[in-house]
């Protein structure tokens, strides 16, 4: 079984830049989730997707942050203009119900210079 | 809020020696914990669900259980294989509040 899988894995961009990660479900998932972990505060909860609609995006920090989900198999999420308290490991994750483990892929590390 | 915390930060173990891990919590209404665990570089790993106080799971060397205010990860006889951070978050019943609220980890290093 393919787990959730995300690209790039590293990211390297300088201040300004648009950065667009991206994020591949486990088939059948109904849920999809955006988190960011940093060492200061851990991780957190970007936004949620259940059945391609955003339900929560009270994590989203501010309106350079933007999350689209086209497809049940596709998600986005992009930073425009960036900056260097973006940088993070961007993790995404699927679940089969709200109420089911959270699967996770194994992030990318966005670095902002 | 909802809010987690683990202790210790960080643990240091000789092969073979048991301990536990601590994840203390505040939720208005828990629908679930989950405790995950994390290598370098790489996305948390589903461990365990826990739903109730009293339930217990176990997977190899681990075992967890819960009660109304706090969980615990034991890990009998460990090998140097389960050095990671583990990861405890909870879910609230509420549905207005379905994300997991993570707490901050125990790094646990086992040394042969």
């Amino acid at each position: 079984d393919a787990g959730v899988i995300q690209s790039p894995r590293h990211e390297v961009t300088e201040m300004g830049q648009e950065v667009t990660l991206r994020c591949k479900p486990i088939s059948g998932h109904d849920y999809l989730f955006w988190y960011r972990q940093t060492m200061m505060r851990g991780l957190e909860l970007l936004i949620y997707f259940n059945n391609n609609v955003p339900i929560d995006d009270s994590g989203m920090p501010e309106d350079r942050f933007s999350a689209k989900m086209p497809n049940a198999s596709f998600s986005t999420l992009k930073i425009q203009p960036s900056e260097p308290r973006d940088s993070a490991v961007y993790f995404c994750a699927s679940s089969l119900r709200v109420d089911q483990p959270q699967h996770f892929g194994d992030g990318t590390r966005l670095s902002i210079l | 809020e909802d809010q987690v915390t683990q202790s210790p930060e960080a643990l240091r173990l000789q092969e073979g020696e048991s301990s536990s891990l601590n994840c203390s919590y505040t939720v208005s209404g828990l629908r679930g914990l989950f405790w995950y665990r994390q290598d370098p570089g790489k996305g948390p790993e589903f461990l365990f669900t826990l739903y109730s106080a009293g339930e217990e799971k176990e997977k190899e060397r681990l075992k967890a259980t819960l009660t109304k205010k706090e969980s615990f990860l034991h890990i009998t006889a460990p090998k140097p294989e389960d050095s990671a951070t583990y990861l405890c978050a909870v879910q609230a019943r509420d549905t207005g509040r379905r994300a997991l609220t993570f707490g901050s980890g125990t790094r646990l290093q086992v040394q042969p």
